[in-house]
């Protein structure tokens, strides 16, 4: 069974902390995304990286980065955290790019205060 | 701007009725996804189209992909309660990234 792992479901921090948040795929995957979830809003994906140490831009790359220092590994980072970035975030993963299914964690539900 | 607009956004039926959902766009898809996603789960993948006109079923679900690759449709039949949860399109826009819509929330009500 394919696995996409994220290390909290839910997080709570203060304004102004730094944040991580780490995804892990099981599945030897190229490509792994970062999305935020807002009602309405559907998902918007904020980076996504095709290969090791590579990482593109998405649609809101604003007051976040990400880091792959493994194929397996790809993590977001709020480098100082705001109210406005209180939502779900899902990490997801990919065999090709593009067209390709996308599987998902389960998404971590941050809280920022 | 939402390149891909799904309607309706909120839509609550009785067991046994049929629904369509739409998800139109002004820009032309190399392929469309429907993914549906439970309470506290990440979306998973129902189907892919990639031909203009292309009908795909499962089981009691259809999926039609425009003949311009612009827009597509979840026609549901006989709903059931387990049909329940949050139906997301999303397109394949240049090489490696998908565009979601704002997703439709379906409740099925026994």
């Amino acid at each position: 069974d394919v696995k996409v792992t994220q290390s909290s479901r839910y997080l709570v921090k203060r304004t102004g902390e730094k944040v991580f948040l780490e995804c892990v795929q099981d599945m030897d995957h190229e490509n792994m995304f970062w999305y935020r979830q807002d009602p309405g809003l559907g998902l918007r994906l904020i980076y996504f990286s095709y290969d090791v140490k590579m990482k593109e831009k998405g649609d809101i790359p604003e007051g976040y980065s990400v880091s792959r220092e493994k194929k397996e590994r790809f993590s977001l980072i709020l480098e100082s955290a705001s109210t406005n970035q209180t939502s779900m975030y899902l990490c997801a993963s990919s065999l090709l790019p593009s067209g390709d299914t996308q599987y998902f964690g389960p998404g971590t539900r941050l809280t920022v205060l | 701007t939402q390149l891909l607009e799904q309607s309706p956004q909120f839509l609550s039926i009785q067991e046994g009725e049929n629904l369509t959902v739409y998800c139109n766009s002004s820009s032309v898809f190399s392929s469309l996804q429907w993914y549906r996603q439970e309470p506290g789960e990440g979306p998973v993948l129902l189907v892919t189209v990639v031909t203009g006109g292309e009908v795909k079923k499962l089981k009691r679900l259809t999926f039609q992909f425009g003949d311009a690759r612009k827009d597509s449709s979840l026609h549901i039949t006989a709903a059931q309660p387990g049909d329940t949860g949050l139906y997301l399109c999303a397109g394949a826009q240049g090489a490696q990234k998908l565009v979601f819509g704002q997703g439709t929330r379906l409740t099925i009500n026994p």
